[in-house]
Order: C-alpha cells, then sequence, then structure tokens
C-alpha cells in the first residue's frame, strides 16, 4: 500500500537556528501534502497544504514566514521551522494521499517528528 | 466550521472486552470519515474508511459505523487485546480538509 516516510524522528536544536522535515511519499506521486502538528494530548492541527510546483497555502494563524513548506518535487515536501524558539517544541506530521485515488481513498501519514527547542 | 468530538477522552478495559468509541461531528456535509490509530511518538495508521454513502466498514475485529445525519459514528472492537492500546483518532473529510478528534486513549489490561 501506500507509504508516507517522514525524517528525522526527533530532532533537537537549539534556540535560533532552523530545522527542516522532510516529508516523502514512496510509492505514488503526491500532488498535495498536509503539515500537522500536534500538542501533547491534543488533537492534529492542519498547518498548511503543500502543492507541488506551487506555494502552499497556510492556515489561519500559521506564521509562512517562520514554518517555510517548499515541495519541489512529485514525491518530497520539506517544512522548515525558521529561527525555532522553545514554543515550537511540538510533534509535526505530513499526510499524503495518491492524487490518481478519489477523495474515498485513505489519507496516509508519515512517523512523525519530535521537535524539541533547547 | 467543522468540529470533531471524541468521548470517552480516555477508557480502561480489562483484556477480552467489546468496547465501543465514540465519535461526532458538526456538519454533516462530508465526503467520507476515517479511523486512525496512533502509538505513543507514531504517526497515524489508517484503520477503516467510511464513505458518505456508507452505514459501516469492517476490518478483521473493528467495525466503523457512520450516521451521516445524525453526525455520529462508531468504533466498535471486539475481544479486545493488550496489543490495541493506543490513541484512536476520527477525522472526516470536507472543504477540502480533514478535520480531527481529540482522540479516545485506549488501555487494555491484560
Amino acid at each position: 500500500g501506500a507509504v508516507v516516510s517522514q525524517h528525522p524522528s526527533r530532532v533537537i536544536c537549539k534556540s535560533g537556528t532552523s530545522v527542516k522535515i522532510e516529508c516523502r511519499s514512496l510509492d505514488f506521486q503526491a500532488t498535495t501534502m498536509f503539515w500537522y502538528r500536534q500538542f501533547p494530548k491534543q488533537s492534529l492541527m492542519l498547518m498548511a497544504t503543500s502543492n507541488e510546483g506551487s506555494k502552499a497555502t497556510y492556515e489561519q494563524g500559521v506564521e509562512k514566514d517562520k514554518f517555510l513548506i517548499n515541495h519541489a518535487s512529485l514525491t518530497l515536501s520539506t517544512l522548515t521551522v525558521t529561527s525555532a524558539h522553545p514554543e515550537d517544541s511540538s510533534f509535526y506530521i505530513c499526510s499524503a494521499r495518491d492524487p490518481w485515488s478519489s477523495y474515498n481513498s485513505p489519507l496516509h501519514f508519515g512517523n512523525g517528528t519530535r521537535l524539541t527547542v533547547t | 466550521k467543522q468540529e470533531v468530538t471524541q468521548i470517552p477522552a480516555a477508557l480502561s478495559v480489562p483484556e477480552g472486552e467489546n468496547l465501543v468509541l465514540n465519535c461526532s461531528f458538526t456538519d454533516s456535509a462530508i465526503y467520507n470519515l476515517q479511523w486512525f490509530r496512533q502509538d505513543p511518538g507514531k504517526g497515524l495508521t489508517s484503520l477503516l474508511l467510511i464513505q458518505s454513502s456508507q452505514r459501516e466498514q469492517t476490518s478483521g475485529r473493528l467495525n466503523a459505523s457512520l450516521d451521516k445525519s445524525s453526525g455520529r459514528s462508531t468504533l466498535y472492537i471486539a475481544a479486545s487485546q493488550p496489543g490495541d492500546s493506543a490513541t484512536y483518532l476520527c477525522a472526516v473529510y470536507n472543504f477540502n480538509k480533514f478535520y480531527f478528534g481529540s482522540g479516545t486513549k485506549l488501555n487494555v489490561k491484560p
């Protein structure tokens, strides 16, 4: 079945630095990928929709200059957290769906990235 | 705006028990509803997807139902096992987005 790979699974960085998270679709070409953030004991919050070859669509309240999304190919989307702050510490998850499937095909998720900013 | 609620937030049962997890949503104009499992520190694994025209889906010991008009779905787990311990999330798809509930944390005691 469809598989989405996310890397790294864990990252620790210092305040002020930038961190890049990769999301790859392994056996299908994803024209659209979704980036979520999950706080402890809370649900997933959609941050942005990543579109191959065009600008990402950000949800209200998400700083586009802080969370840079690049979807340069049909199998790779990246999320870069710039000038990281301790408040950015969270669990980030990407997802994708085979575009050749209908709306009624399952959404597949990566295993997430635990970001800790010290 | 769509809102998804899951009850209970946590559930602890002895092994072998049958159980029901609940999910409700405020806007019935959905394309589909999907149940996921999330293990601690991990991503989400899709369990079942119910299309808006369907009433239920089954996979092994899992059965999910959908009542779109009332905005409700249930996930039934038969003969629960300790390996079923995880957080279960439901998500509805409409307005080109997925809306997630906050999950039910299930603990199945041996």
